[in-house]
């Protein structure tokens, strides 16, 4: 168990939908990281946050946003679902933004879109 | 852009025996840091050994130690004494220590690893 929590394990949804993934960092972790697991794209970042800023993004679709909230916990918002769009999504955190630090990844969110 | 490249899909090995799996990035920076993660069939992705490229001594993890050739840049993982709980997809990843990209993790393709009784 890495400490990093998420919620849903699982999510069906239908084309054209939005969803909600939630994500609590380890205790005393200010970094959040969301990525995406694809068959097809492997395991690509998406965006961090860190202490409530958006630090960095990376290959993440328009339809898709994210915030971190006062509390440390992340939101991912997937919109427009598509069926590409199926994938496995994990979060991760860590101590700092950036430098000597690990990411302890959550057992992701396994979204499928039909 | 860094890469990471996985050029080995799929391994096998026996029960007690020892393996290799390799991984190759590609980069222009001096600092950065290697990262080895192994996904089991739960799905849950587990840290399982770091290299900081600055460090020449190359890391070890009880069973788990790697070969870090900067010049070369490749970061082999050796698994020593396997066993069955090793079964699981392993990831290598890259992260470069400053500058624009040093959040994120640049992970390679994935080495399925089978472990045969």
């Amino acid at each position: 168990d890495s400490g990093v929590t998420q919620t849903p394990k699982h999510l069906i949804t239908a084309t054209g939908q939005r969803v909600t993934l939630r994500c609590s960092p380890r205790s005393g972790d200010l970094s959040v990281y969301w990525y995406q697991q694809s068959l097809d794209q492997g395991l690509q970042f998406l965006i961090h946050y860190y202490n409530g800023e958006e630090r960095a993004k990376g290959n993440i679709l328009e339809r898709f946003s994210a915030q971190q909230f006062p509390d440390l916990h992340s939101e991912l918002n997937l919109s427009s679902l598509e069926l590409g769009d199926s994938a496995l999504y994990f979060c991760a955190s860590s101590k700092r933004d950036r430098g000597h630090n690990e990411q302890f990844f959550g057992p992701g969110t396994r979204l499928t879109v039909l | 852009a860094q890469t990471v490249t996985q050029s080995q899909p799929e391994m096998s090995v026996q029960e007690a025996e020892t393996v290799t799996l390799s991984c190759t990035y590609d980069t222009s920076e001096s600092d950065y840091y290697l990262f080895w993660y192994k996904q089991p069939p739960s799905r849950q992705m587990i840290l399982v050994i770091r290299q900081e490229a600055y460090k020449q001594q190359n890391a070890t993890e009880n069973r788990f130690s790697v070969n870090f050739q900067k010049a070369a840049k490749s970061f082999s993982l050796k698994i020593s004494d396997s066993q069955l709980g090793d079964a699981a997809m392993y990831f290598c990843a890259y992260r470069p220590g400053s500058g624009a990209g040093s959040y994120q993790l640049t992970f390679g393709k994935g080495t399925k690893l089978s472990v045969i009784p």
